[in-house]
Order: structure tokens, then sequence, then C-alpha cells
């Protein structure tokens, strides 16, 4: 079964500061990958997402993502955090059945807190 | 912006109570989910449907029950609430494979 690793559960950075959140999936195919985002009390909201193509991704408030075949990996990424970054971040893969095709089945990271200090 | 909404946000009930959690969307989507999230943790899919008249238990075992009898609603259901059942409960939908799912704000559920 296919798993998903948030190695770091807490970061703390200081605002202005690069920030790199890192996930590394287990699977025997390149998966489809996700970081959503998460503020206290609300849901998720989706960061980015890669399927093919380009290995580095954009996605909304400034992340992007960097997809890593080698390393199994898909890291989030953001230059300069902004004290609204605060928040929890997971990293989810999505994996096709047997039958080729995907029900849209999320396996999800355990999260990474960021906090921010000003 | 997501079309997907849960209620109550917040619920806290006595043991021995049955509870209906809410879940509706507005966008057509043929897939909806339910993931259970313990604070700290991941979140784990407990059931989801493919379209009307379609349930699945998901990965993690749950006494909860779902129905789809409009493609827009997707209400779960346990029918003797207990403390082990407190947890967040997140509502999804999507409109097919390779698509990301859209999330609800959750219902944070606590029995007492």
């Amino acid at each position: 079964a296919q798993s998903v690793t948030q190695p770091d559960i807490h970061i703390t950075v200081s605002e202005g500061a690069s920030l790199e959140l890192r996930c590394n999936y287990s699977y025997g195919a390149t998966p489809y990958l996700f970081w959503y985002v998460q503020s206290p009390g609300q849901g998720l909201q989706l960061l980015l997402k890669y399927f093919s193509g380009d290995t580095l991704v954009q996605g909304i408030k400034g992340f992007e993502a960097e997809f890593k075949r080698s390393q199994s990996s898909f890291n989030l990424r953001k230059p300069s955090v902004h004290w609204s970054d605060a928040a929890e971040y997971f990293c989810a893969v999505q994996v096709p059945n047997a039958g080729g095709t995907s029900y849209g089945k999320l396996t999800f990271g355990q999260g990474t807190i960021l906090t921010v200090h000003p | 912006e997501a079309d997907i909404y849960q209620t109550p946000r917040y619920l806290v009930i006595g043991t021995g109570k049955k509870i209906t959690l809410e879940c509706s969307q507005t966008m057509g989507h043929d897939k909806m989910y339910w993931y259970q999230q313990d604070p700290g943790m991941e979140l784990h899919l407990i059931h989801y449907s493919y379209g009307v008249n379609s349930t699945e238990k998901g990965d993690l075992s749950s006494e909860s029950t779902v129905s789809r009898i409009r493609t827009e609603h997707f209400p779960l259901t346990l029918e003797s609430a207990r403390p082990s059942h407190t947890s967040q409960y997140l509502c999804a939908s999507s409109v097919g494979p390779y698509t990301e799912a859209f999330f609800g704000q959750g219902t944070r559920l606590t029995v007492v």
C-alpha cells in the first residue's frame, strides 16, 4: 500500500525567511501529488498539484513544489514566508487502482505545522 | 472557491445519541468522500461514493454509515455515539479521477 511521509512535524521560521517542507512517498509508480493547507478550524485548501510534465509546479500564495522521481519526493517551497502562512500543511498522493483508474482516494501524510515568527 | 458545506461545524453530544453529520456540494461532483482526522494526525478515508446509490468503506474502519440518495448530499450517521468517535470529520468531493478534491470546513465532534 502507498504511504506518505512528512518528516517534520513542526517547523518554525521567521517572517521573510525561505521555507521548504519535505514530503516523501512510497509507491511503485509515479502517483498524482498534492499539497493542501489547513488553517485552524478550517477545511483543506489545495495549494498545488502534480500529475505529469514539468516537475516544478507553481501553486497559489507563492508556493511551488518540485517532483523528484529519483528521491520519491515532492517538497514544497516558498522563497519568503508571510505571517499568514502559519498553518498545517499536508502532502497527499492519489494512486490509480489495479484497473488503471482512480476513484480519487487521497493518502495523506501526517502534516507539518508551520509557525511563523515576526 | 469550492462550494461544499458541512453542518454542524461543532457538535458536543452525549454517549449513546444518534447523530448525522451533513455534507452538501453544489458543484455536481459524482465522487464524494468522508475523512476522519484526529488532532496532529493525518486524514484517513472512512467512506466514499462514486455517485448516487454507491457507497464504499474506506481504509479506516468506522462504525459510521453513509448514504448517497442525491448527487449533492452525502450524510454520515453514527447510530450510537461513543467517546472514541470524538474527532474531526471532513467531507470532500471531486469531479472524477485525476482531479483534486475540494474539502468542506469540517465538523468537530466531541462525545462526552
